[in-house]
């Protein structure tokens, strides 16, 4: 049973466009969603997060959207840099205010070429 | 501030052998997790331990793994008598205590790739 789904195994974007990348989740009481970027060979590092009270979180060139009415979230990425090619997990937190216990989408693979 | 070690980085075993992951945390931190990643598919949480207490195993086999993390050295995650199917990358994952942490995340360590021939 797979509570955070991304549906999209690889994506592929120039540089210098916008990447989107998605998840969603079943479970309505995940309250706290978090993004991962992996690079190969090395474990996954902290990229962005929301919670649920928030509809938009930005950093830099990075912003998460969450619609919770959809359970849906999705990770902007603009402009796109080679640099960002990695495999980009999204998480989420199944008890209120703790996130001690991270649920993982299966990954999406994007490629940003010149 | 050295980030999360994992040892070994790579690690081979025949069928019926016991495997030993050993993970480091971040310095100052209490809370490790671990988390298996087979192939094509995303991390799935094992087991979450404080100093010398297990908080939530939930995700780990009921057989054959088990999992610690003493007052003094690394977090273990020992699997025993491996089989094919334990062949993944698993990842271990600290944060600080939970009056110290400015953001709600845990940080990773580079995974140990297991091999089971």
């Amino acid at each position: 049973d797979q509570q955070v789904k991304q549906n999209s195994p690889s994506l592929s974007v120039q540089e210098g466009r916008i990447s989107i990348l998605n998840c969603d989740y079943t479970n309505s009481m995940f309250d706290y969603f978090l993004w991962y970027k992996k690079y190969p060979a090395e474990g996954p590092t902290f990229l962005i997060s929301i919670s649920s009270i928030k509809d938009k979180n930005e950093d830099g060139r990075f912003t998460v959207f969450l619609n919770k009415s959809a359970k849906h979230l999705s990770l902007h990425i603009v402009p796109s840099q080679p640099g960002d090619s990695a495999v980009y997990f999204c998480a989420a937190s199944p008890v209120p205010y703790n996130t001690d216990k991270l649920i993982f989408g299966t990954g999406t693979r994007l490629q940003v070429f010149p | 501030n050295a980030g999360v070690m994992q040892n070994p980085r790579h690690l081979v075993r025949r069928r019926g052998q016991e495997a030993r992951l050993r993970c480091s945390p971040m310095k100052g931190h209490s809370h490790v997790y671990w988390y298996r990643q087979l192939p094509e598919e995303g991390l799935k949480f094992m087991v979450y331990l404080q100093k010398e207490n297990i908080i939530d195993e939930s995700g780990m086999p009921k057989e054959r793994f088990s999992a610690e993390f003493p007052k003094e050295g690394p977090s273990i995650l020992r699997i025993q008598q491996v089989v094919r199917g334990d062949s993944a990358a698993y990842f271990c994952a600290s944060s600080p205590p939970l009056l110290e942490r400015d953001t709600d995340t845990q940080y990773f360590g580079p995974g140990t790739r297991l091999t089971v021939l």
